[in-house]
């Protein structure tokens, strides 16, 4: 059963457009959600957070939505560049997990920026 | 410069063979992750330890072996009971309150 969901596995957009990937979870006791880009052979690198607190978080051209009441968040990329193609993974957990603490990580959405 | 060192960057592993791969960090975190990756597939969690000589399985233990002797290491053996061990691992250490998970590059295994 996938808690974290992300129905889109791919998303092509224009250079300097804004893109947009999808995030939606299950799990109401989430409190804490991340964004993770990954280039292949490499790891993923951290991004963006947001805490079930806030419903904005941006950092950049990065800009992460939380909408609590329908258990979905976005990331918004504006503008978008050709360096921005990657794999971007969604995360949750709950802080109040304590000693079990894991992220759950959603499948990807593969963004492809086109010049 | 703090960070999380995989090593080796490339595995190869015969058949019956057990092979161990390593994971250290300089960040001082407490908790520390093994993933694996599957080509077009996204993160499935192995094993995982909140704390020195504790661990806990993830979603995909079995065949695998992990020990925490030390804060700063986390290796993980990949048995002979893993029958489909070709995938790429990442590890991952976070430190406590509200804080992202830190990757290293990642071990690619492979069967010979």
């Amino acid at each position: 059963d996938q808690q974290v969901k992300q129905n889109s596995p791919s998303l092509s957009v224009q250079e300097g457009r804004i893109s947009i990937l999808n995030c939606d979870y299950t799990n109401s006791m989430f409190d804490y959600f991340l964004w993770y880009k990954k280039y292949p052979a490499e790891g993923p690198t951290f991004l963006i957070s947001i805490s079930s607190i806030k419903d904005k978080n941006e950092d950049g051209r990065f800009t992460v939505f939380l909408n609590k009441s329908a258990k979905h968040l976005s990331l918004h990329i504006v503008p978008s560049q050709p360096g921005d193609s990657a794999v971007y993974f969604c995360a949750s957990y709950s802080f109040n997990a304590g000693n079990n603490r894991k992220l759950i990580w959603g499948l990807g959405t593969s963004l492809a920026v086109n010049p | 410069d703090g960070g999380i060192t995989q090593s080796p960057k490339y595995l190869f592993r015969k058949e019956g063979q057990n092979v161990t791969l390593s994971c250290e960090q300089n960040l001082n975190h407490d908790a520390m992750y093994w993933y694996r990756q599957d080509p077009g597939q996204g993160l499935r969690l192995i094993y995982y330890s909140q704390i020195v000589n504790d661990f806990q399985k993830g979603d995909i233990a079995e065949g695998y072996s992990v020990s925490r002797e030390k804060k700063e290491s986390f290796p993980l053996t990949v048995t002979s009971a893993q029958k489909n061990p070709t995938a790429f691992y990442l590890c991952a250490s976070m430190g406590r309150g509200n804080q992202p998970q830190h990757f290293g590059d990642g071990t690619r295994l492979s069967i010979l």
